[in-house]
């Protein structure tokens, strides 16, 4: 069965902080993919990244950057520098198989940057 | 590239009136497109998922008969929702995949639907 869980609910940070969200999931397949999503209050979902299981390099994107770890099945998610604009609910999702199917989310991590 | 729109973004119906979201794939040509439902402070909830040219697939639970699915074309799928109720009254959200990149969904802004 497939799982993703985003332990942190809620985390609140001061600006230029650094953060991570962490996500741990859970899949019996060999071939599956995992994304972050990020959901700023106007409730657009925006693409942030999309990860394969057979890649498990480390990407960054400016503030952002990402640990995919397969050996504890964990895709954290790190935003160095927090600007208020990062305040958002932020999803960690999991597909599995090849093709945009069947996206399992997680329940989110709402984050806070307080000016 | 892959820019997805939703119309309405807001919408105030009565009680057992019909409403009808439309989401359109603008850059690119959506293979597949689903229907999720978010309830304030949590998850999306997938309803349905949708080919081009054939019948939507349901999730357990989700009634086909009250969430009506038309993916008419390779950019356009409609979702609605029949004789709305106050407790359907959410944010529904949808998603395309296809193109250059069939392995990612990209999502509209979603719709608020608040039924009195």
């Amino acid at each position: 069965a497939q799982k993703v869980t985003q332990a942190q609910t809620e985390i609140s940070v001061v600006e230029k902080e650094d953060v991570t969200l962490d996500c741990v999931y859970e899949t019996r397949d060999t071939t599956y993919y995992l994304f972050w999503y990020k959901q700023p209050p106007s409730g657009e979902l925006v693409f942030l990244i999309r990860r394969n299981s057979f890649d498990e390099q480390n990407e960054i994107s400016g503030r952002y950057s990402w640990n995919f770890q397969k050996s504890t099945s964990s895709f954290n998610f790190t935003i160095t520098a927090s600007q208020v604009v990062d305040s958002a609910v932020y999803f960690c999702a999991l597909s599995e198989r090849a093709g945009a199917n069947n996206l399992f989310f997680g329940t989110g991590t709402r984050l806070t940057v307080i000016p | 590239g892959a820019v997805v729109s939703q119309h309405p973004s807001r919408v105030i119906c009565k009680s057992g009136t019909s409403v009808k979201i439309e989401c359109r794939s603008l850059d690119f040509q959506a293979t597949t497109m689903f229907w999720y439902r978010q309830f304030p402070k949590q998850s999306l909830m997938l309803m349905a998922t949708s080919n081009e040219g054939s019948k939507a697939t349901y999730e357990q639970g989700v009634e086909k008969d009250k969430f009506l699915i038309n993916h008419a074309s390779l950019t356009l799928s409609t979702l609605t929702v029949t004789s709305a109720h106050p407790e359907d009254s959410s944010f529904y959200i949808c998603s395309a995949s296809g193109g250059t990149d069939q392995e990612t969904q990209y999502f509209g802004p979603g719709t608020r639907l608040l039924v009195l």
